[in-house]
């Protein structure tokens, strides 16, 4: 596609629920990144993907996340009994190369009640 | 690990005045500079970038010179517009060093021009 693509945009769960995050990077984009937007605050890392694997996973905050990617295409971010303070907009962006400038798609809000 | 560190805000500044966003790094290897900028709603778009030591990266009137001496990767611009109010993130990926290949961002400045 010509950009990057995440769904949904919006995503209401209630507490405890489980939620999948979607990207769709850049054709031809070989890493893919994940990170948080808090409200008002700074990008928080998550993951980063080069081809299907993920060399670093330092920044998932804890063992309910998970991210996936296959065919060196898709990721899917899932949050298991999500929890209030998971709600944030999540942001995923893909460049050509690890390392290289990234583009960000329009992330996914979510908020956790 | 690399860090970047950047001028704290929120700045709120006049049309057609000066602005500058300070943004110093700390990187084991060589890494590439970037500014990325959060207009108001909408997600993230790079702004410019620089890949090595002098390089001057810019775009819509804004400004970033690579100074390895002193670690610095500061943003400027000469006279902005009300069209310039956003948050700004200063970032950097290390192909060259540490193999930490993440972009690693600052903490965002959030600038507001008047008319």
């Amino acid at each position: 596609g010509a950009g990057v693509s995440q769904s949904p945009s919006n995503k209401v769960t209630e507490k405890g629920k489980d939620v999948e995050l979607r990207c769709d990077p850049i054709s031809g984009h070989t890493a893919l990144y994940w990170y948080r937007q808090s409200l008002g605050q700074g990008l928080e890392f998550l993951i980063y993907f080069q081809g299907n694997s993920a060399p670093d996973k330092s920044g998932l905050p804890s063992d309910r996340f998970s991210a996936e990617r296959t065919g060196g295409s898709v990721s899917t971010l899932t949050i298991q009994r999500t929890q209030q303070e998971d709600s944030a907009v999540y942001l995923c962006a893909s460049s050509l190369e690890a390392g290289f400038e990234a583009f960000f798609g329009q992330g996914t809000r979510l908020t956790v009640v | 690990g690399n860090s970047v560190t950047q001028m704290e805000g929120p700045v709120t500044l006049s049309e057609e005045a000066f602005l500058t966003i300070n943004c110093t790094y700390t990187a084991t290897g060589y890494p590439s500079l970037f500014w990325y900028v959060q207009y108001p709603g909408e997600g993230l778009q790079l702004l410019l970038k620089a890949t090595k030591a002098d390089d001057k990266g810019s775009n819509k009137g804004f400004e970033a010179t690579y100074r390895k001496e002193t670690t610095s990767f500061h943003l400027e611009k000469g006279s902005v517009q009300v069209s310039d109010s956003a948050v700004y993130f200063c970032a950097l990926s290390d192909l060259r060093g540490s193999n930490d290949y993440k972009l690693s961002f600052g903490a965002g400045t959030t600038v507001t021009v008047r008319a």
